[in-house]
């Protein structure tokens, strides 16, 4: 079946870590991307990338890096910079590079700082 | 700055009434809409897009856009204690703008 994978489902980060959360999809989606949803909160765009090697920045980038080597891939990092990480984390993609037709979510990752 | 704004809620209805969500956006260039529900703990699902004036019927679901208003609803008939959960009202613009701006969600709760 086809979908999107987002790995850990839980993740626990020590101060001054970096953590990297897999996102892959088997769509032949184009477009790919991330967002963090705090409680009470709407989703927040951090990165979207609409084709391989390439990559802009959304509302919330600071603190983040991201990848997209291959179609299917588009892992994010939350750095040690990022000063406020604990959140649900939504990888998401899309047909065409516009979301003219909606985004189709993983299932997510909640991070944690411990 | 495009804004989506949706009541917070929570709304609650009982059993087999018809729930009413509502949506207001604020670019008037927008051209996609779209209704996400979203379970507690889990990631959004997409249960209904609009593209142009009028209703759009799926089901017990059904897509309301008024976009001289700038209003986009969603109402579900014979709610179910199963509808319990959060609906994300979802606006992309159009030109280049990539991305699709949410509201932050109106929790509907369904009373047996």
């Amino acid at each position: 079946d086809g979908g999107i994978t987002q790995s850990p489902k839980y993740l626990f980060r020590k101060e001054g870590q970096n953590v990297t959360l897999s996102c892959e999809q088997n769509l032949n989606h184009d477009a790919m991307y991330w967002y963090r949803q705090d409680p009470g909160q709407g989703l927040r765009l951090i990165y979207y990338s609409q084709i391989v090697n390439d990559f802009q920045k959304g509302d919330i980038a600071e603190g983040y890096s991201v990848s997209r080597e291959k179609k299917e891939s588009f892992p994010l990092t939350v750095t040690s910079a990022q000063k406020n990480p604990t959140a649900f984390y939504l990888c998401a993609s899309s047909i065409g590079s516009q979301g003219s037709y909606g985004y189709t979510f993983g299932s997510g990752t909640r991070l944690t700082v411990v | 700055q495009k804004e989506v704004e949706q009541n917070s809620g929570p709304l609650s209805v009982p059993e087999g009434a018809i729930a009413s969500l509502n949506c207001t956006y604020s670019d008037r260039g927008s051209q996609s809409f779209f209704w996400y529900r979203q379970y507690s703990g889990k990631s959004p699902e997409l249960i209904m897009s609009i593209y142009s004036n009028g209703d759009k019927e799926d089901g017990r679901f059904t897509a309301q856009l008024n976009k001289a208003s700038q209003y986009v609803s969603l109402l579900i008939r014979d709610s179910q204690p199963s509808d319990s959960a959060t609906y994300l009202c979802a606006v992309k613009s159009g030109g280049s703008n990539y991305k699709l701006t949410f509201g932050k969600g109106t929790l509907l709760t369904v009373n047996p």
